[in-house]
């Protein structure tokens, strides 16, 4: 499975998006890239997923550039409940459906 | 949410003593997971199963277990506890269809002493 970058943490402000972006430049052409997060001592969310094109559901919005080397997602309306680690995860998944976590981004939403 | 529970939620231990930690699911999910989580680690996969008796090797599967002899169930196993195995555990369960969307239990959290 590709391996993902993403920054350690970031600010955003209550009530303004907030984009979170991921690096995945050896992405393969049958690999997903999935989002998870996990607010403090529970355990992880999934969130969204996509292959190629750009999703949105009900909880965020995933980003894929053209090349698929990079993803952003987007919280369009962050709140204070959104404060925690986002996971990015790449993965073809396969027989095992397995996914690799790694360190995350840590999200701070700020009053 | 999905019906998944962990049990133990809290654990103490000493070191050398075995200790299974089970896994119950009521959802007839397919894929079941156990990983462990520490600070500046992250979540690692330790053992995961895609059946019943099918189960493979995660990424830390040195000095554990685990066993699925039904689909609801998934127990984690370590044989003689390390104090380098005190961590929060967490069990995971997936559909087939939908094998990407893992819904997590509440996490064990045990101490070796």
């Amino acid at each position: 499975d590709a391996k993902t970058t993403q920054p350690p943490s970031m600010d955003c402000a209550e009530g303004r998006a907030a984009n979170l972006p991921c690096n995945h430049s050896t992405i393969s052409g049958n690999e997903y890239v999935y989002w998870y997060r996990q607010i403090h001592s529970q355990g992880p969310q999934y969130i969204i997923h996509g292959l190629k094109n750009n999703e949105t559901n009900e909880m965020a919005s995933l980003i894929i550039t053209e090349d698929r080397k990079s993803s952003t997602l987007i919280l369009p309306h962050a709140t204070l409940r959104d404060t925690a680690v986002y996971y990015c995860i790449v993965s073809s998944g396969g027989l095992t459906g397995k996914l690799i976590f790694g360190q995350g981004t840590t999200l701070q939403v700020k009053p | 949410d999905a019906g998944i529970t962990q049990s133990p939620r809290h654990k103490v231990t000493e070191t050398g003593t075995p200790v299974t930690l089970r896994c119950h699911q009521t959802e007839n999910h397919r894929y079941m997971y156990w990983y462990r989580q520490d600070p500046g680690h992250g979540l690692r996969l330790i053992h995961y199963s895609y059946g019943v008796k099918d189960t493979d090797k995660g990424e830390v599967s040195d000095g554990y277990s685990v066993s699925r002899s039904k689909t609801e169930d998934f127990l984690l196993t370590l044989e003689s506890a390390t104090s380098s195995q005190t961590s929060v555990y967490f069990c995971a369960i997936a559909g087939t269809e939908k094998f990407y969307e893992q819904y997590f239990g509440p996490g064990t959290r045990l101490t070796v002493t």
